[in-house]
């Protein structure tokens, strides 16, 4: 299995300008969860979805934060407008079912707004 | 608020030495403790995990401890080599199993040859 796929793996961009971060979890996953790595917080969970449907955006910072999932095999995770305190590492991560399993980590996406 | 906290942000310890990681957490409903372990560039992996019935795991080199009325953990790691040098975040789950979790601010270690 190719596991968890993320792209980019790095991203550079301007403030105001819109990115989006994609995700293909491994085949079979039922759960898709993304995360934001920060030094100052670590790892946060921003959202995750069972089944293709959101189940807890919670941790998704703001507005201009957005996630979608629209099949099995691919999401993506839309900022707009970005800005600079967006920089960090974006983690997306797969889990076959819960309660027995653990996350299964991409290689993340290194984003930085200038 | 973090609820998961790793306040040694680094740590280095000789080869064939005790590496020894602590993590403290804030919510007593968390049910379920997991460590991951992170090389540059790549995403975490997961290492080993305790559910709170347990107040100690092992598994190989690696094991962890739990002290509920403290809520704290520890994972040691003896003897330390050299391929462990990473970046080790702890994480809690109020949950059983790897959904919801919360994570520490991780913890870098650097095992010395």
């Amino acid at each position: 299995d190719a596991g968890v796929i993320q792209s980019p793996r790095h991203e550079v961009t301007e403030m105001g300008q819109e990115v989006t971060l994609r995700c293909k979890p491994i085949s079979g996953h039922d759960y898709l969860f993304w995360y934001r790595q920060t030094m100052m917080r670590g790892l946060e969970l921003l959202i995750y979805f069972n089944n293709n449907v959101p189940i807890d955006d919670s941790g998704m910072p703001e507005d201009r934060f957005s996630a979608k999932m629209p099949n099995a095999s691919f999401s993506t995770l839309k900022i707009q407008p970005s800005e600079p305190r967006d920089s960090a590492v974006y983690f997306c991560a797969s889990i076959r079912t819960l309660g027995t399993d653990t996350q299964y980590f991409g290689p993340g996406t290194r984003l930085t707004v200038l | 608020d973090q609820q998961v906290k790793q306040n040694s942000p680094s740590l280095s310890v000789q080869e064939g030495r005790i590496s020894i990681l602590n993590c403290d957490y804030t919510n007593s409903m968390f049910d379920y403790f997991l460590w991951y372990k992170k090389y540059p560039a790549e995403g975490p992996t997961f290492l080993i995990s305790i559910s709170s019935i347990k107040d100690k795991n092992e598994d190989g080199r690696f094991t962890v401890f739990l002290n509920k009325s403290a809520k704290h953990l520890s994972l040691h790691i003896v003897p330390s080599q050299p391929g462990d040098s990473a970046v080790y975040f702890c994480a809690a789950t109020p949950s059983t199993g790897a959904n919801n979790l919360f994570f520490g601010t991780g913890t870098r270690l650097t095992v010395i040859p």
